[in-house]
């Protein structure tokens, strides 16, 4: 098993310019997030889907769209980067809710510089 | 709101000394508890969790206690290595399959 992934690992875009990050997991999690990590911030939830249908919004969505396109896959879009979106991007996922299995699975991360 | 704490600023200590980093939460009842570590370019993984008051969670030789009296959860390791240095968060379940982290505390150790 992969895990999670994400692609690409290293982005530059100009302010304005638009792009797709993408997570895919193969654990058959129903569950998945997209978080952005800042110094001194720690993570921030930006949306998540709990289940394959269904996004929300997480702390700090503004600036950011996402699509659920199927159980593995789970794409965050930024219409039109801004310098305050420079950051690093993790995706996650997690089993279905159970009593016990509320750990998520980070993907190895997306560096985002908008200059 | 459900919320996590950890307390300010790198930590930095030498090979074989005892590490503590503090966490409290804020929660509605009593969520799971987890530490997750971050080695340098790498993402979260998880290093130990507790689901109940007065579970002990223990991972690689660290251990945290779920502590309800004092709505703690603090992570310890008797002796560090090199290899140990990353940096650690602490972080609760919420509602709808969410987890709410602390900032994160980066560990140095030092030969």
């Amino acid at each position: 098993n992969a895990g999670v992934t994400q692609t690409p690992k290293f982005q530059v875009l100009k302010t304005g310019q638009s792009m797709t990050l993408q997570c895919a997991q193969d654990m058959n999690h129903n569950s998945m997030y997209w978080y952005r990590q800042d110094p001194g911030m720690g993570l921030r939830l930006i949306y998540y889907s709990a289940s394959e249908g269904t996004t929300d919004k997480g702390e700090v969505p503004n600036g950011y769209n996402v699509s659920r396109l199927n159980k593995r896959e789970f794409s965050l879009r930024l219409e039109s980067a801004a310098p305050s979106q420079t950051s690093v991007y993790f995706c996650a996922s997690s089993p279905i809710h159970n009593t016990d299995s509320y750990e998520q699975y980070f993907g190895p991360g997306t560096r985002l510089t908008v200059t | 709101g459900n919320s996590v704490t950890q307390m300010e600023g790198p930590v930095t200590l030498s090979e074989e000394a005892f590490l503590t980093i503090n966490c409290t939460y804020t929660a509605t009842g009593y969520p799971s508890l987890f530490w997750y570590v971050q080695y340098p370019g790498e993402g979260l993984q998880l290093l130990l969790k507790a689901t109940k008051a007065d579970d002990k969670g223990s991972n690689k030789g660290f251990e945290a206690t779920y502590r309800k009296e004092t709505t703690s959860f603090h992570l310890e390791k008797g002796s560090v290595q090199v290899s140990d240095s990353a940096v650690y968060f602490c972080a609760l379940h919420y509602g709808n399959n969410r987890l709410a982290f602390g900032k994160g505390n980066q560990v140095v150790v030092i030969p």
